[in-house]
């Protein structure tokens, strides 16, 4: 079975620093895909980024980086210099083809970011 | 083009009422989800489709939850003798592929379903 586990519950955080946002997952699946989707208040999840298990390399998109290790099953999330619109709840997602041929989206719990100005 | 969309945003009824919830896809996607957000459960995966076929409906919580899907676009959700416990917001994702393929799945919006 998958399981995700995004301890931290609620970040508070002050505009303009950095933050990050920890994800630990598990599977037994030599092959698996990891997402970012950040849900504001407004209810819909946004697509962020999807990471395949070969794939080890960083990577930095403007504000935002993920990290992604698999020595410790870990996908962090950081954003850099932080914004009041980067309030939101935001999940670590993993995704294997199961024996029954098809995916689906294993979700964490979510870490509500809250930035002040 | 346009993502995907759901009706209606928000959805209030009484114990027992039968509810429909509908999903369109982004154009040309063949999978499609629906997921269930509740405050005690975080993200549940309830079905999927490939095409008008879904080969797995073990996620629904209970027979009174049924889905289809009609000419490999629109979704319709159906929940039965609604119960309070059913109160959560009903997510619906597509991605092109599904089948042997992990492709990124977009959301709607969302249905607030509330009982009462």
């Amino acid at each position: 079975a998958q399981k995700v586990t995004q301890a931290q519950t609620e970040i508070s955080v002050v505009e303009k620093e950095d933050v990050t946002l920890d994800c630990v997952y598990e599977t037994r699946d030599t092959t698996y895909y990891l997402f970012w989707y950040k849900q504001p208040p407004s209810g819909e999840l946004v697509f962020l980024i999807r990471r395949n298990s070969f794939d080890e390399q960083n990577e930095i998109s403007g504000r935002y980086s993920w990290n992604f290790q698999k020595s410790t099953s870990s996908f962090n999330f950081t954003i850099t210099a932080s914004q009041v619109v980067d309030s939101a709840v935001y999940f670590c997602a993993l995704s294997v083809v199961g024996y029954s041929g098809y995916s689906t989206l294993t979700f964490g719990k979510g870490t509500m970011l809250l930035v002040s100005p | 083009g346009a993502g995907v969309s759901q009706s209606p945003s928000n959805k209030v009824t009484e114990k027992g009422k039968d509810v429909e919830l509908r999903c369109d896809p982004i154009s040309g996607h063949t999978a499609l989800y629906w997921y269930r957000q509740s405050l005690g459960q975080g993200l549940e995966f309830l079905i999927y489709f490939q095409g008008n076929s879904a080969p797995d409906k073990s996620g629904l919580p209970s027979d009174r939850f049924s889905a289809e899907r009609t000419g490999g676009s629109v979704s319709t959700l159906t929940i039965q003798r609604t119960q309070q416990e059913d109160s959560a917001v009903y997510l619906c994702a597509s991605s092109l592929e599904g089948q042997g393929r992990t492709d990124t799945q977009y959301f709607g919006p969302g249905t607030r379903l509330t009982v009462l």
